[in-house]
């Protein structure tokens, strides 16, 4: 099946910097990219839908300014989390649709990355 | 918006034991999706029910997708101790919009 790569794994940062993760279609291209947020023993929670050359489509309650979303090619989107607080700690997950592949509508989902804001 | 509910929350039975988890989504679906996420790692496909009353098996994994396309189910036969994690349902809605919903999981531990 195809392959999403994430990185970092595990990210530990100061409140107050900002942190980028990025997620990667390792062969296959993806026009449309998928960032989930879950915290321990909860389930996804869809963030926002980034889309390759335009905006990102964010969901109801996630503020756009403070998860900044770049899709700037067919295989990368990078998920940059502003000025991070302690509340912001959690695991993101991006995922990925192989369209081109004989789309089975099933979610490829990148490693995750474990954010700790001290 | 849409709503995908999934119980129990956690189960926890004896290597051999049978386990069922249900999902019930608040609109009808498209189709629907489940996942299996190990602890420390991330959710990995399953399987996608598409057409109402669908029943497929893997192995001992049996899923269901509801007449009424707004219910499934996942049935483990003779647990092992390799089922342990958390299994999500995850409905999509219908239209152009593919946006998944997930449920909150069931949490399966399995005592050997």
């Amino acid at each position: 099946g195809a392959v999403v790569s994430q990185h970092p794994s595990w990210v530990i940062c100061k409140s107050g910097t900002s942190v980028k993760i990025e997620c990667r279609s390792l062969d296959f291209q993806a026009t449309t990219m998928f960032w989930y947020r879950q915290f321990p023993k909860q389930s996804l929670m869809l963030m926002a839908t980034s889309n390759e050359g335009s905006k990102a489509t964010y969901e109801q309650g996630v503020e756009k300014d403070k998860f900044l979303i770049n899709h700037a090619s067919l295989t990368l989107s990078t998920l940059t989390v502003t000025s991070a607080h302690p509340e912001d700690s959690s695991f993101y997950i991006c995922s990925a649709r192989d369209w081109q592949g004989g789309d089975t509508g099933e979610l490829f989902f990148g490693e995750g990355s474990r954010l700790t804001v001290l | 918006g849409q709503q995908v509910m999934q119980i129990p929350q956690y189960q926890h039975v004896q290597e051999g034991e049978d386990f069922t988890t249900y999902c019930n989504s608040s609109t009808t679906l498209s189709n629907i999706q489940w996942y299996k996420q190990r602890p420390g790692g991330h959710p990995v496909f399953l399987i996608q029910l598409v057409k109402s009353g669908e029943v497929k098996k893997q192995k001992r994994l049996t899923f269901q997708f509801g007449e009424a396309k707004k219910n499934s189910s996942l049935h483990i036969t003779a647990t092992q101790t390799t089922d342990v994690g958390t299994y999500f349902c995850a409905g999509q809605g219908g239209g152009s919009n593919y946006k998944l919903t997930f449920g909150k999981g069931t949490l399966l531990t399995v005592n050997p």
